[in-house]
Parts: structure tokens; sequence; C-alpha cells
């Protein structure tokens, strides 16, 4: 099972919105609504930021959005903030039973 | 409020068995509500499934490791466990217990725990 892709970096200024992207295939991404964001900060373990591509758990901004086209999901982050500066990680189910990640895309706070 | 913990050595022989343990508080690791999974970061690199379990039901692994791991639950401790076997220098990594996969959220997780696998 091949990893997601994600791009390696995005950056952002404060107050500014930024989205990462997570393509994958009909076998994973495009043919399941189980795609789920992680935000990690160095020396942490990653948080559950999305789930089930759109529903932000309890206690999550609502600045943290997702979304999904065809084999391709989105994490918007709007109103940029400092401490949103991390990696961030998607996930999906595949047709195997299987769970798969992207590669990470680190976002820069400018 | 749950709450997971990993213990087990840091360092590992290559060719050995690399065991990991999990310990749950503030709830029942024999609940249908959770499945309970392992996922690893190699110092410097992305997250890797490796399996989960859903107690007395099922379990799904990574096929790259599916030969070598194995995922079990013991509810008198309210633990659950990891075993790999014949561990080489690729497995050094962080290893994360967690709540949740394949098709589940990844909801819950543990601090983590460094294993090194070196001679």
């Amino acid at each position: 099972q091949s990893a997601l892709t994600q791009p390696a970096s995005v950056s952002g200024s404060p107050g500014q919105s930024i989205t990462i992207s997570c393509t994958g295939t009909s076998s994973d991404v495009g043919g399941y609504n189980y795609v789920s964001w992680y935000q990690q900060h160095p020396g942490k373990a990653p948080k559950l930021m999305i789930y089930d591509v759109t529903n932000r758990p309890s206690g999550v901004s609502n600045r943290f959005s997702g979304s999904k086209s065809g084999n391709a999901a989105s994490l918007t982050i709007s109103s940029l903030q400092a401490e949103d500066e991390a990696d961030y990680y998607c996930s999906s189910y595949t047709s195997s039973s299987t769970l798969v990640f992207g590669g990470g895309t680190k976002l820069t706070v400018l | 409020q749950l709450q997971l913990q990993e213990s087990g050595p840091g360092l590992v022989k290559p060719s050995e068995t690399l065991s990991l343990t999990c310990t749950v508080s503030g709830g029942s690791i024999s609940s249908s509500t959770y499945y309970w999974g392992w996922i690893r970061q190699p110092p410097g690199k992305g997250l890797e499934w490796i399996g989960s379990v859903y107690y007395r039901r099922s379990s799904f692994y990574n096929s790259s490791l599916k030969s070598r791991v194995t995922i079990s639950v013991d509810t008198s401790k309210n633990q659950f466990s990891l075993n790999l076997t014949s561990v080489i220098a690729a497995d050094t990594a962080v290893y994360y217990c967690t709540t949740g996969g394949p098709l589940r959220p990844l909801d819950y997780w543990g601090r983590g725990a460094l294993v090194t696998v070196s001679s």
C-alpha cells in the first residue's frame, strides 16, 4: 500500500488561510469517507484534528476544516496562528482493510 | 478520559523480538467502543500504521509487517501488547499505542516509546 501524497511543506502568515492536500486513489481516499488529519508538534504525540473527512473532535478549533473531492482530501486552517506551526498528516482507510498515512506536511507560520 | 501509556525495553538486538505493552486507564480494554492499535515513527520520518485489534472480534495488520507482528489484549491487566519479531535497524522508531484504526480515527494516543534496534 503506497503512502498518500502530501506537499512536504506549506507556509502562511498569521491571519491567513492555508490548505494542505492529500492525494490517494480510488482504493483509499476516493473510495471511503474515512479520511483523518493529525497535528504533531515536535517531540509530541500526534493529535486528531479532523475525522471522517469533515468532522472535528470536541475541543478542536473551528479554524480547522476538512473536505474531499475525488481521490484528494484537503485540510484548511483559517486565521493562521503561531501555535498552528507543526507537522500535519492525513490518513485513509483502504480497500485492503488497512490504514495508510500521507508523508506529512510541515506548516511554517511566517 | 481515556489514557494510554507505553512501556517496554528501549533497546533491542537485531533478529530479536520487540515487545511493548500499552496500559489503558479511564476505560475498559474489553469495551466494544474501541479498537486498539500501534503506530510507529522512525526518527525524523513520518507515521506508519502497524495494526489494530477489535477485542474478540478481528485483527488488522499492515501488509508489509504482517508476517512479523502480533497485537494481543490482556483483559486482566487492562493492557494490550505489540510483538514484532526478527527486528532490524529499520525498525528503530518511536512506537505509539492508540485507539482506533483502520477505519476508526486514532483519537487517543500514548506519549510514545523510543525503541532502538542495535547490537
